[in-house]
């Protein structure tokens, strides 16, 4: 069965670096096709794509967020992280890690999410 | 950026009729086309993929069509457990910048 969940903090402040982890079982990041990605939405608004990372540890980044962000991943871990720099209150959104496979290369398996809220 | 545009951003429809929701892209994506439910509190369910070629576990139901710019899916007869918020996403990109359009929500009329 294939999981991933993601964990980081809830509350951050403004200038702050968010740092979210994504653990995910029931597949191996070392597989060729398979990716890992980050995707986040504020409340009540859409889906937004921030970032991934593949098999082969090349990464991927949003045009609007690529100077902030950074993904990285631990395969013995079976771990991947993004760091997010500089918060900002418009960077409140609930952070999911969802996985690509080759077949389907869409987002088929989803984190739960964690929320995060950046004030002061 | 390839933008993604939903339709209706609001669809009413009773149970048991049929429901068609409209994706449209700024630029071809081909047959690189995704759809997702979302329910409150929950984490989007991956639908359809290839535009046109339904996740596992997914009701025959649901069914996805087009290629190019114009998208749609369709719940042939809707269940109560149907109503939702639904989201196209493309990744026709390589290397991928993926989008999503801006959701349909879909509630009983």
């Amino acid at each position: 069965q294939v999981t991933l969940r993601e964990s980081g903090p809830a509350l951050v402040k403004p200038t702050q670096t968010l740092t979210l982890t994504c653990t995910f079982s029931g597949f191996s990041l070392s597989t060729s096709g398979m990716c890992v990605s980050w995707i986040r939405q504020p409340p009540g608004k859409a889906l937004e794509w921030l970032a991934l990372i593949d098999w082969d540890d090349d990464k991927y980044y949003s045009t609007s967020l690529k100077t902030r962000l950074t993904i990285s991943k631990d395969t013995s871990k079976n771990q991947v992280v993004l760091t997010m720099t500089n918060m900002d209150p418009v960077d409140t959104a609930t952070y999911y890690c969802a996985r690509t496979a080759p077949d389907p290369d869409a987002f088929d398996i989803w984190g739960q999410g964690t929320m995060v809220t950046v004030s002061s | 950026e390839i933008v993604m545009t939903q339709s209706p951003a609001t669809l009413s429809v009773s149970p048991g009729e049929r429901a068609t929701l409209s994706c449209r892209a700024s630029q071809s994506v081909s047959s690189n086309l995704a759809w997702y439910q979302q329910k409150p509190g929950q984490a989007p369910r991956l639908l359809i993929y290839g535009a046109s070629t339904r996740a596992t576990g997914i009701p025959a139901r649901f069914s996805g069509s087009g290629s190019g710019t114009e998208f749609t899916l369709t719940i042939s007869s809707l269940q109560s457990e149907d109503f939702a918020v639904y989201y196209c996403q493309q990744y026709n990109n390589w290397p991928p910048v993926y989008t999503f359009g801006q959701g349909t929500k879909l509630e009983i009329k």
